[in-house]
């Protein structure tokens, strides 16, 4: 089945204790990209990739951090997270012919931040 | 500015009735694409329908149909006749450009269907 898949789907953690979201996709797609969602913002992008090793700031990428040393893997790194990174982040795939193909969403992962 | 604009931030409609569902876009690309997608309270993102900008018509995806008006700038989503299965977030989302894959996004509109 083709799919996003993220992990953990829940975390609750304190400020500045390291984490890391991860996501991998089995479709062979080369675009990755993370967002969060935050009430009455959408959704906003925070990094994306558009190939192995090749990964560019979206609109808010303060406090992230993020690696494509694979196809398939996109993981998510908060080296000291803190309360206003407490939000549900998305990852999402896409194949590399643009035009009207989809983005594909994992189930999401609602991250505290105490 | 905002690039994408949804009006609604929540609806309420009678379960059978169509719905309109309001998005409006800025941009001076000439090549962009607009998508919807919904989120049920579960939280999923669900790809809906997709309008590119030299589409001659407006797509249709069973009960769901864009009426894009090109000059008006704008992408509304109607839904024939709703379920409470529609019950969900509404997000309208535009990509920039041929081979951008980028989305920008709207702040969504929570439609509630009453039975």
């Amino acid at each position: 089945e083709a799919q996003v898949t993220q992990n953990p789907r829940y975390l609750i953690t304190v400020t500045g204790k390291k984490l890391t979201v991860t996501c991998s996709q089995n479709m062979n797609h080369e675009y990755m990209s993370w967002y969060r969602q935050d009430p009455g913002l959408g959704l906003r992008q925070i990094y994306y990739s558009m190939n192995v090793e090749v990964t560019d700031k979206g609109d808010v990428p303060e406090g992230y951090k993020v690696s494509r040393k694979e196809k398939r893997n996109f993981p998510l790194i908060l080296e000291s997270p803190s309360p206003n990174q407490t939000s549900l982040y998305f990852c999402a795939s896409s194949s590399g012919s643009g035009g009207g193909q989809p983005q594909h969403f994992g189930d999401g992962t609602r991250l505290s931040i105490l | 500015a905002q690039k994408i604009t949804q009006t609604q931030p929540g609806m309420f409609v009678q379960e059978k009735e169509a719905v309109t569902l309001d998005c409006t876009y800025d941009t001076s690309d000439p090549s962009y694409g607009l998508f919807w997608y919904k989120q049920p309270s579960s939280g999923e993102m669900i790809f809906l329908i997709y309008q590119g900008s030299y589409d001659q018509q407006n797509a249709t995806e069973g009960r769901y149909s864009l009426n894009f008006q090109k000059a008006r700038k704008s992408a509304n989503l109607v839904i024939s006749a709703s379920q409470l299965g529609d019950s969900a977030m509404y997000f309208c989302a535009m990509r920039e450009g041929r081979s951008n894959y980028q989305l920008i996004w709207g702040a969504g509109t929570k439609l509630i269907i009453k039975p």
